[in-house]
């Protein structure tokens, strides 16, 4: 089946520096990706849709110019977290789009972000 | 209001057991999918079974089953014959919005299903 990239599996970073995550689509052609955030034991928000070749959606209450969203190619989007605080310490965790059905059934493996 | 609802924090069942876990949703728009996802400890998600809004019959993959009731806005995941390897998170989740166009999938907030030997 399809799968989906995500890496690295974890990092950890010093308050006001930046990290790159990255959610590859390894065996098909993702145009839709989309980042998600988990907090312990809660569910996932959906921060924003990443369309290949324009900007990404973002869903209301997520700072744009903090999480950057590139998706450059149709098996590659980046999210950047700018400026990292301890606050955006969380799990993300992406998944792409597969199937006429368009079921957003593939997840990457999750990145746990750890801001010290 | 919530879009997916999961009243069950925590569910115990026993091995070989079949176990319900439940799913209501709510949306105005008539074409939505429905989802039941998987996470172990590890942290991944794992996709388990999808229904359709317009599919007539309830959806299968092996031991999961999707107990759709359309009328009542439910979606209940069953899991036959229970086995250890079953113990995670499980999510419901709901896409809304037209094909083509923008889709959001909302996830509920979880059950915990621990399977006891």
């Amino acid at each position: 089946g399809a799968v989906v990239s995500q890496h690295p599996s974890w990092v950890i970073c010093k308050s006001g520096t930046s990290v790159k995550i990255e959610c590859r689509s390894l065996d098909f052609q993702a145009t839709t990706m989309f980042w998600y955030r988990q907090f312990p034991k809660k569910s996932l928000m959906l921060m924003a849709t990443s369309n290949e070749g324009s900007k990404a959606t973002y869903e209301q209450g997520v700072e744009k110019d903090k999480f950057l969203i590139n998706h450059a190619s149709l098996t590659l989007s980046t999210l950047t977290v700018t400026s990292a605080h301890p606050e955006d310490s969380s799990f993300y965790i992406c998944s792409a789009r597969v199937g006429r059905q368009n079921t957003e059934a593939f997840f990457g493996q999750g990145t746990r972000l750890t801001v010290v | 209001a919530q879009k997916i609802t999961q009243t069950q924090p925590g569910m115990f069942v026993q091995e070989k057991e079949a176990v319900t876990l439940d799913c209501t949703y709510d949306t105005s728009d008539p074409s939505y999918g429905l989802f039941w996802y998987k996470q172990p400890s590890s942290g991944e998600m794992i996709f388990l079974i999808y229904q359709g809004s317009y599919d007539q019959q309830n959806a299968t993959e092996g031991r999961y089953s999707l107990n759709f009731q359309k009328a009542r806005k439910s979606a209940n995941l069953v899991i036959s014959a229970s086995q250890l390897g079953d113990s995670a998170m499980y999510f419901c989740a709901m896409r809304e919005g037209p094909t083509g166009g923008y889709q959001k999938v909302t996830f509920g907030t979880g059950t915990k299903l621990q399977v006891i030997p």
